[in-house]
């Protein structure tokens, strides 16, 4: 089944906007991790953070968790249009460290 | 794409006929994950391995069966191929912290 669910499942947005995709799980977490994913490639890996953290952030890339609404967000600043891809959202549950589950996924479009 | 390369990177087979991607890794991890990613499913967990001849099930195992024989090698088999099995395979490896990182994918078609 799947644990995480991002919202929204497709955004459009005009260059140099911000972007902001939020991601909701049902059970307790070891750790919540984002990845990237253009058209025809392989998903990466571009930021994970812990249970016990709130906010992180890598370059344009800022995340929010907030355990007690077992949710995340992905801000991604100044849009690019090499930004246009699908991001997924995905949990490790807590005590079940050799398993990650991974959400369907918010379509983003950066517009020129 | 971490040392990781799959094989074929396309395959066109027909219904009946039996199927294996492979998966190799040149950075001797011990953890290594198939799955399959479809419209409207995103993706899902077929096998994982966790060392040689160590493996176990995914939440769509049925109709997959795989091998671990080296630890650089993770072998997916479709026994006997059926429509449903027309898919993009994903082979991953495993970080400290479980992140994935993935291969380039599999583009496998089922006529």
């Amino acid at each position: 089944s799947q644990q995480g669910e991002e919202d929204p499942q497709a955004l459009s947005i005009q260059e140099g906007e911000n972007a902001t995709m939020n991601c909701s799980y049902k059970t307790s977490i070891n750790n919540l991790q984002w990845y990237r994913q253009n058209s025809g490639r392989g998903l990466v890996h571009l930021i994970l953070i812990r249970s016990n953290e709130r906010e992180k952030h890598s370059g344009r890339l800022r995340v929010t968790l907030d355990t007690s609404k077992k949710s995340s967000s992905l801000l991604i600043t100044a849009s690019r249009a090499a930004d246009t891809a699908s991001y997924f959202c995905a949990t490790v549950p807590m005590n079940r460290d050799d398993k990650i589950i991974f959400g369907k996924g918010t379509r983003l479009h950066i517009l020129p | 794409d971490a040392g990781i390369t799959q094989s074929p990177r396309h395959k066109v087979t027909e219904t009946g006929t039996p199927v294996t991607l492979r998966c190799h890794q040149t950075e001797n991890h011990r953890y290594m994950y198939w799955y399959r990613q479809d419209p409207g499913h995103g993706l899902r967990l077929i096998h994982y391995s966790y060392g040689v001849k160590d493996t176990d099930k995914g939440e769509v195992s049925d109709g997959y069966s795989v091998s671990r024989s080296k630890t650089e090698d993770f072998l997916l088999t479709l026994e006997s191929a059926t429509s449903s099995q027309t898919s993009v395979y994903f082979c991953a490896i495993r970080g400290l912290d479980n992140e994935q990182f993935f291969g380039p994918g599999t583009r496998l078609t089922v006529l």
